[in-house]
């Protein structure tokens, strides 16, 4: 098993440019998130997914857009991407317990 | 508002004692709470997970308590080794399997 895994890893975009993270697990797992992570704090939840089809938002989601056509795959798209989300990402992956499985994270620095 | 948090952002021991790490909570109704660890460039892994209906859970030289009376929940590493140095968070469930996580400490070890 892979477990989750985060493309691409290192991202420097401009103001103003799209991209999409892409996060596939094979785990078969229901429920995958997204969280970004900024210096010194914790994770926020952007979006999370509790199954194929289903999405809904978290904590900070303005600027962010998901789907869940399948149940391995959750990315993550920018839709014009602002300064603000220079962070790391983080997906996560799990059943329906506390225990997440993250990705290695991918570092976006929008200039 | 509601929030997860840690008292120290920071916590050193020497290699070989006890670390306690400590984490408040504030919304009364979390009935579900995880430790994760986070090493340097990865993304956090589970450590041990508690229900309200306990007060204390063990792991492998793990431990966490929780006391719902003052909304404080610990987690005691026994015998910290270098591989112990990491940042931990503590994390909350909050409805539909989201995870709220607090700000995180960063445990160094002392050889």
């Amino acid at each position: 098993n892979a477990g989750v895994t985060q493309t691409p890893k290192f991202q420097v975009l401009k103001t103003g440019q799209s991209m999409t993270l892409q996060c596939a697990q094979d785990m078969n797992h229901e429920y995958m998130s997204w969280y970004r992570q900024d210096p010194g704090m914790g994770l926020r939840l952007i979006h999370y997914s509790v199954g194929a089809g289903i999405t809904d938002q978290g904590e900070v989601p303005n600027g962010y857009n998901v789907s869940r056509s399948t149940t391995e795959d959750f990315p993550l798209r920018l839709l014009s991407a602002a300064p603000s989300q220079t962070s790391v990402y983080f997906c996560a992956s799990h059943r329906n317990t506390g225990e997440l499985f993250f990705g290695e994270g991918s570092r976006l620095t929008v200039l | 508002g509601e929030s997860v948090g840690l008292h120290l952002p920071t916590l050193s021991v020497q290699e070989g004692d006890n670390s306690i790490i400590n984490c408040a909570y504030s919304n009364s109704a979390s009935d579900y709470f995880i430790w994760y660890k986070q090493e340097s460039g990865k993304g956090p892994q589970f450590i041990i997970d508690i229900r309200s209906n306990m007060d204390k859970r063990q792991g492998q030289r793990v431990t966490v308590l929780l006391n719902k009376t003052v909304k404080h929940l610990s987690l005691q590493i026994a015998a910290t080794q270098p591989g112990d140095s990491a940042v931990y968070f503590c994390a909350e469930i909050r409805g539909a399997q989201k995870l709220v996580f607090g700000q995180g400490t960063r445990l160094t070890i002392n050889p």
